[in-house]
């Protein structure tokens, strides 16, 4: 079994819509959550970071962490076709740890 | 701010054969990872290096090795290539003390082996 487990959709909604994805893991020493967002032929890049449990908010991206029951959410309000990629949620067990554990990524396509 | 650059893109080898990836991280970032992806694993940690020092290392075979030079670029060395190795390799840069678990990404280089 994998420590994080994604599912990988592909996930297709019309503009506009609200976006869920998410992430449950079994290590509770992930301390550290991030979302990556993967455009084709590209490498990831780092969308939002959260510490421990709790939810966190920019623009119109929600990033929710619940440790006790070992998952974690984005949310995308206002979906837009540039929200169209792979994302992937990670997660580490330390600060300053470079050493990230990866979801397998859910691909997403929002229609226009 | 040039970005993380990954040489070469794109190679195709043979089995048996060692292959060599290069990676020039963002300047002034001291920390480069590098990480294999595939469509079923997804992305998986090889190791990290931090001032010419690996730090944290992954749950790969010794086929898999890098290094780091003064100037923080890094290699990685795939050697005796098997089938499976088919993938992209990505590197990433960080300043490797901020701890935010921001990782700067190149595009990678994308390895097939037949």
């Amino acid at each position: 079994q994998k420590e994080v487990e994604q599912d990988p959709g592909p996930l297709s909604v019309p503009e506009g819509a609200i976006v869920s994805l998410n992430c449950t893991y079994s290590n509770s020493a992930f301390q550290y959550f991030m979302w990556y967002r993967q455009y084709s032929r590209k490498g990831p890049e780092l969308l939002m970071y959260t510490y421990s449990s709790g939810n966190k908010e920019d623009g119109r991206f929600t990033a929710q962490v619940d440790k006790s029951s070992k998952y974690i959410s984005l949310f995308i309000r206002d979906s837009q076709p540039s929200d169209s990629a792979t994302y992937l949620c990670a997660m580490s067990v330390s600060f300053g740890n470079e050493k990230l554990t990866f979801g397998t990524g859910t691909r997403l396509t929002i229609i226009p | 701010k040039a970005g993380v650059t990954q040489t070469p893109r794109y190679l195709i080898k043979t089995r048996g054969q060692q292959v060599t990836l290069s990676c020039s991280p963002i300047s002034g970032h001291r920390s480069v990872s590098w990480y294999q992806q595939t469509p079923g694993q997804g992305l998986q940690f090889l190791f990290e290096y931090f001032s010419e020092t690996q730090r944290n290392k992954g749950n790969f075979p010794g086929r898999f090795s890098g290094r780091q030079f003064s100037n923080s670029r890094s290699e990685m060395n795939v050697s005796t290539l098997e089938l499976g190795d088919s993938a992209l390799y990505l590197c990433a840069s960080s300043s490797g003390t901020s701890g935010t678990g921001e990782l700067f990404f190149g595009e990678g280089s994308r390895l097939t082996v037949l």
